[in-house]
């Protein structure tokens, strides 16, 4: 595809509900990550992928978040039990290639889930 | 746990102006990457530096890797209204373990 794609754009729910979130990469980049970004801050490493298996889920705040990455190419995010804290923009990005130990490869973002929750 | 800092947190300059965002880790970084976020946007790269005391430059923008590897900065020569938004460094530690964003710059240009 042009780019790294995700859906909703927009989601609002209510507190104790589960939600997922959706990234579509850059078609061929092996490398998927996940961010949350709070207003006025820098984005969170959440999770990252290389292939279908999550090469590193250390971000991930609790064991509500979970994501998956079957084929190796899509990816979602999945919240249960939403709390208001977990209100945020949350960003998908893709790159040809993984971090891996200090080698690093542009990371491409998508436009952002802004998640509300009420 | 590593840490990434960037000063200063806001800048307003006059159109014209010079401006200047420094990084600062707790720990050696790997290598450092620097982003740019548009209000509303998404993040979006802009220059990787991989080795101490490197210097990159892109038209107005200079990009410096501190001999340490524990800094950067990134000046903008005569700011112009298009380079609003904010600026993010990325660095990954010398460990390979940490992937970590600074809270970035937010850069204001008054025409």
């Amino acid at each position: 595809g042009a780019g790294v794609s995700q859906t909703p754009s927009n989601k609002v729910t209510e507190k104790g509900k589960y939600v997922e979130l959706r990234c579509d990469p850059i078609s061929g980049h092996t490398a998927l990550y996940w961010y949350r970004q709070s207003l006025g801050q820098g984005p969170e490493f959440l999770i990252y992928f290389q292939g279908t298996g999550a090469a590193d889920d250390s971000g991930l705040p609790n064991d509500r978040f979970f994501a998956v990455r079957p084929e190796g190419s899509v990816s979602t995010l999945k919240i249960q039990r939403t709390e208001r804290g977990d209100s945020a923009v949350y960003l998908c990005a893709s790159s040809s290639f993984p971090l891996a130990g200090g080698r690093t490869d542009t990371q491409y973002f998508g436009p952002g889930t802004r998640l509300t929750v009420l | 746990g590593q840490q990434v800092m960037q000063i200063p947190q806001y800048q307003h300059v006059q159109e014209g102006e010079d401006f200047t965002t420094y990084c600062n880790s707790s720990t050696t970084l790997s290598n450092i990457q620097w982003y740019k976020q548009r209000p509303g946007g998404h993040p979006v790269f802009l220059i990787q530096l991989v080795k101490s005391g490197e210097v990159k430059k892109q038209k107005r923008l200079t990009f410096q890797f501190g001999e340490a590897k524990k800094n950067s900065s990134l000046h903008i020569t005569a700011t112009q209204t298009t380079d609003v938004g904010t600026y993010f460094c990325a660095g990954w530690d010398n460990y390979g373990q940490n992937f970590v964003f600074g809270p970035g710059t937010r850069l204001s240009v008054l025409p």
